[in-house]
């Protein structure tokens, strides 16, 4: 089954604790992103990566890290976790994200984070 | 800086009435428009997209959204909502040569009622 997976689900972790946070899709797509969503400022886009060691800063890249070392994985650093970094996290991917081959991006279960 | 602005944060129907959300987005250039459900506790999934062509396009379960360029706008609508489509809607813009990010509007919860 074509799908997004993430691992952990929920996380309560405390500050300054690193964490990381496992994305992993089986389609081959190129790009992989991932968003942090909030109450009232809907999706956020924290890092995205075009393929395999290209990485870019999103929105909100501040205390976050990421890696693309395989084609199927999309791993979420948080080097020194804060209170304000918790919330809803999903991970999603895309075949491409320009032009006319436009696909959807498919996204993940999300992870539930919660640092103290 | 490009930014998307959902206009109704929450919306209360009753089964059978019509349903029209409100996107609009700050962008210039050539622009992906979508829009995403997000069911209770699923993950989000496309309810349909538009990149060129057509500026009325049909999604899943009857949701159409309609383009239109001169207002940045980027409507979705439904003739008659049904109790399951209670869900959260985003509207999400990736702007062609603004790079790959991709911005999602804040949200719109729909809830309908049987």
């Amino acid at each position: 089954e074509a799908q997004v997976t993430q691992n952990p689900r929920y996380l309560i972790t405390v500050t300054g604790k690193k964490l990381t946070v496992t994305c992993s899709q089986n389609m081959n797509h190129e790009y992989m992103s991932w968003y942090r969503q909030d109450p009232g400022l809907g999706l956020r886009q924290i890092y995205y990566s075009m393929n395999v060691e290209v990485t870019d800063k999103g929105d909100v890249p501040e205390g976050y890290k990421v890696s693309r070392k395989e084609k199927r994985n999309f791993p979420l650093i948080l080097e020194s976790p804060s209170p304000n970094q918790t919330s809803l996290y999903f991970c999603a991917s895309s075949q491409t994200l320009a032009g006319p081959s436009y696909n959807e991006q498919f996204f993940g279960p999300g992870t539930r984070l919660t640092v103290l | 800086a490009q930014s998307v602005s959902q206009h109704n944060h929450h919306v209360i129907l009753s089964e059978a009435a019509s349903l029209e959300l409100g996107c609009n987005y700050s962008y210039g250039g050539t622009v992906n428009l979508f829009w995403y459900v997000q069911y209770p506790g699923q993950h989000l999934q496309l309810l349909l997209k538009y990149f060129s062509g057509d500026p009325l396009v049909k999604g899943i379960k009857g949701f159409e959204a309609e383009f239109i360029k001169s207002k940045f706008s980027f409507n979705l609508r439904k003739p008659s909502v049904q109790w399951s489509d209670t869900a959260e809607y985003f509207c999400a813009v990736n702007a062609l040569d603004g790079g790959f990010k991709t911005i999602f509007g804040a949200g719109t919860r729909l809830f309908v009622k049987a």
